[in-house]
């Protein structure tokens, strides 16, 4: 079983389209994460989610919104499509301060 | 503002070779050091969490320190089977770019 699974695995989209990106975890942790990974392979947090407490990176255009269903889901929605916003995104959990358990990526390429 | 610096960028091993990869950190009251394995294609995966000075953690051919200022990852005899990116974090923020390790047969 995957513990930390994201959807879909590759998205291409156009500019100025609204998309989602899906993340489930099977491992019972209590927070979950996004991470952006940029072209230099910089890994930047964006979002992390505990119990309904959202924390956000300042640095994050407000076009980014995660949505949490339930504490096994944490999906992220992005508005306005920019050609900046190409790039791996992770979807990440832990419990507590134990090393955190990553999805395998989400490539989105704007065009 | 928090910063983590990786070096060297990449690192080309003969099998056996032992080497280490370093990462500097600058960041305000640490709250873990974390060292992960990303391999092409993958998410990281989760190697260690060293959270005061002096500490070391060992798994297979892999050993972690910390001081300080820095923590190191020790390859001991390394396998091509280690090849991979080593990413660090602290606090599980503020991520190096990482070292790219190739170990040739």
């Amino acid at each position: 079983d995957t513990a930390v699974s994201q959807t879909p695995k590759y998205l291409v989209t156009q500019m100025g389209n609204d998309k989602s990106i899906k993340c489930e975890q099977n491992l019972g942790h209590d927070t979950m994460y996004w991470y952006k990974q940029d072209s230099k392979k910089f890994l930047k947090i964006m979002f992390s989610y505990n119990n309904k407490e959202l924390i956000i990176n300042e640095t994050v255009p407000n076009r980014f919104s995660p949505k949490s269903p339930d504490k096994a889901h944490l999906n992220l929605h992005i508005n306005s499509l920019e050609l900046g916003d190409s790039a791996v995104y992770f979807c990440a959990s832990s419990q507590g301060t134990i090393g955190y358990t990553f999805g395998s990526g989400t490539r989105l390429t704007v065009v | 503002e928090d910063q983590v610096t990786q070096s060297p960028e990449a690192l080309r091993l003969q099998e056996g070779e032992s080497s280490s990869l370093n990462c500097s950190y600058t960041v305000s009251g640490l709250r873990g050091l974390f060292w992960y394995r990303q391999d092409p294609g993958k998410g990281p995966e989760f190697l260690f969490t060293l959270y005061s000075a002096g500490e070391e953690k060992e798994k297979e051919r892999l050993k972690a320190t910390l001081t300080k200022k820095e923590s190191f990852l020790h390859i001991t005899a390394p396998k091509p089977e280690d090849s991979a990116t080593y990413l660090c974090a602290a606090h599980q923020l503020s991520f190096g770019a990482g070292t790219t390790v190739t170990v040739r047969a």
